[in-house]
């Protein structure tokens, strides 16, 4: 079982709808979370950073941390086909001072106009 | 546009052979990181230097090697190539390599023939 799990989709909705981006993880010791948006053939850019549990909004992006189901979310609402990449999930564990970066295997988003 | 710049953007070559991608990370950044993301494979972290000396190593193959100059550029040598090499090479910097940021380059496209 890989630590981060991530489901590649792809995921296809029309302009406008609310996108629901999920990952799951089985590592407790995960503190800081992370989702990253990669356009095709380019590299992966940060698009929120959060730090334990709860929630974080920025723009039309909101980040959702559920520590206790081991579980996060990254929402996109209005979606725009600009939107439409690849979204990688990423975490950190707090231990040593070893912060090393798993990554989720990323959701392919497709916005129909 | 990143900060973070790598050469070159794509490279063809045949099995056997060995080549050298480069990396100039974000200015004040002192960690490089090195991932593989192949299209089934996702990203793999590879090696990560900070201040010229390595930090941790990841699923980096004996055949690669990399490394951090005192100007903090870096370079990923890979040798004896193999079809199976073929993938996207991204480099990422971040100011402290810990739980900050990581910013990507654009990525050096391998062929291997």
């Amino acid at each position: 079982q890989k630590e981060v799990e991530q489901d590649p989709g792809p995921l296809s909705v029309p302009e406008g709808a609310i996108v629901s981006l999920n990952c799951t993880y089985s590592n407790s010791a995960f503190q800081y979370f992370m989702w990253y948006r990669q356009y095709s053939r380019k590299g992966p850019e940060l698009l929120m950073y959060t730090y334990s549990s709860g929630n974080k909004e920025d723009g039309r992006f909101t980040a959702q941390v559920d520590k206790s189901s081991k579980y996060i979310s990254l929402f996109i609402r209005d979606s725009q086909p600009s939107d439409s990449a690849t979204y990688l999930c990423a975490m950190v564990p707090l231990m040593d001072s070893n912060y090393q970066l798993i990554w989720g295997a990323g959701t392919k988003l497709i916005i129909k106009p | 546009d990143s900060g973070v710049t790598q050469t070159p953007k794509h490279l063809i070559t045949a099995t056997g052979q060995r080549v050298t991608l480069r990396c100039s990370p974000r200015s004040g950044d002192l960690s490089v990181y090195w991932y593989q993301q192949s299209l089934d494979q996702g990203l793999q972290f590879l090696i990560q230097y900070y201040n010229g000396e390595e930090r941790a190593k990841g699923n980096i193959l004996e055949r690669f090697s990399a490394q951090q100059f005192p100007d903090l550029h870096s370079e990923l040598n890979l040798s004896s190539l193999e079809l199976g090499d073929s993938a996207l090479y991204f480099c990422a910097s971040s100011e402290s390599g810990g739980e900050d940021t990581q910013y990507f380059g654009p990525g050096t496209r391998l062929t291997v023939l």
